[in-house]
């Protein structure tokens, strides 16, 4: 079963701290790999997309690694800020197929305390 | 929210009643769909549009139904709401792009509540 799992669930930084997130999936054949920022009572918006050739992503303070041998990837959050807490959600995408074949992680939520 | 705006974006109804949610969006582009997010899940697919009059269902489509007339418009229909359809309801818009394949732009979402 095509499946993205994210750890930790949920995860409490001061801010200027770095903090690493991960998300491991089983998703066959793989297309690409995105990671989303969800603030609080809005939509995600899109961080980084990465296709299975790209080993790193980086978005600003947002790096983003996979590998794809080993099926797992981090979103590194440098030198935290307040408007990091949010959620963020890993989202994979099998190849081929139609266009509604995105799995969504079920989503790591930061809090940066100042 | 790309130029993607859901209404209402709050609703409170009773059980049984029908309720139409609507998303409009001014990218042109081709690609439409409508997911539910849950505490304890990720974001789910209910169904999703690849073009005017042309609709599929997505992994949780039981209990509603969707239309697509315009280009810019996806209508979200449920034709008797039940108290486990209360969620919040995003929609997204997609093109494809060379190397940003199946990237989606979500909208603010619509909080509905079935009482």
């Amino acid at each position: 079963k095509n499946q993205v799992e994210q750890s930790p669930q949920s995860l409490i930084i001061l801010e200027g701290k770095n903090c690493t997130l991960q998300c491991n999936y089983t998703v066959s054949p793989f297309s690409n790999l995105r990671w989303y920022k969800q603030d609080t009572g809005r939509g995600p918006v899109s961080l980084t997309i990465m296709t299975f050739s790209e080993n790193t992503k980086s978005n600003g303070r947002y790096t983003a690694t996979l590998d794809a041998d080993t099926k797992q990837s981090s979103l590194h959050i440098t030198a935290s800020q307040l408007s990091d807490s949010a959620s963020y959600i890993c989202v994979v995408s099998g190849q081929g197929g139609s266009q509604g074949n995105l799995i969504f992680g079920k989503g790591t939520k930061l809090s940066v305390k100042p | 929210d790309a130029g993607i705006t859901q209404s209402p974006r709050h609703k409170v109804t009773e059980t049984g009643t029908p309720v139409t949610l609507r998303c409009h969006q001014t990218e042109n582009h081709r690609y439409m769909y409508w997911y539910r997010q849950d505490p304890g899940h990720g974001l789910r697919l209910i169904h999703y549009s690849y073009g005017v009059k042309d609709t599929d269902k997505g992994e949780v489509s039981d209990g509603y139904s969707v239309s697509r007339s315009k280009t810019e418009d996806f209508l979200l229909t449920l034709e008797s709401a039940t108290s486990s359809q209360t969620s919040v309801y995003f929609c997204a818009i997609s093109e494809k792009r060379e190397g940003r394949d199946n990237e989606q732009f979500f909208g603010p979402g619509t909080r509905l509540t079935v009482l």
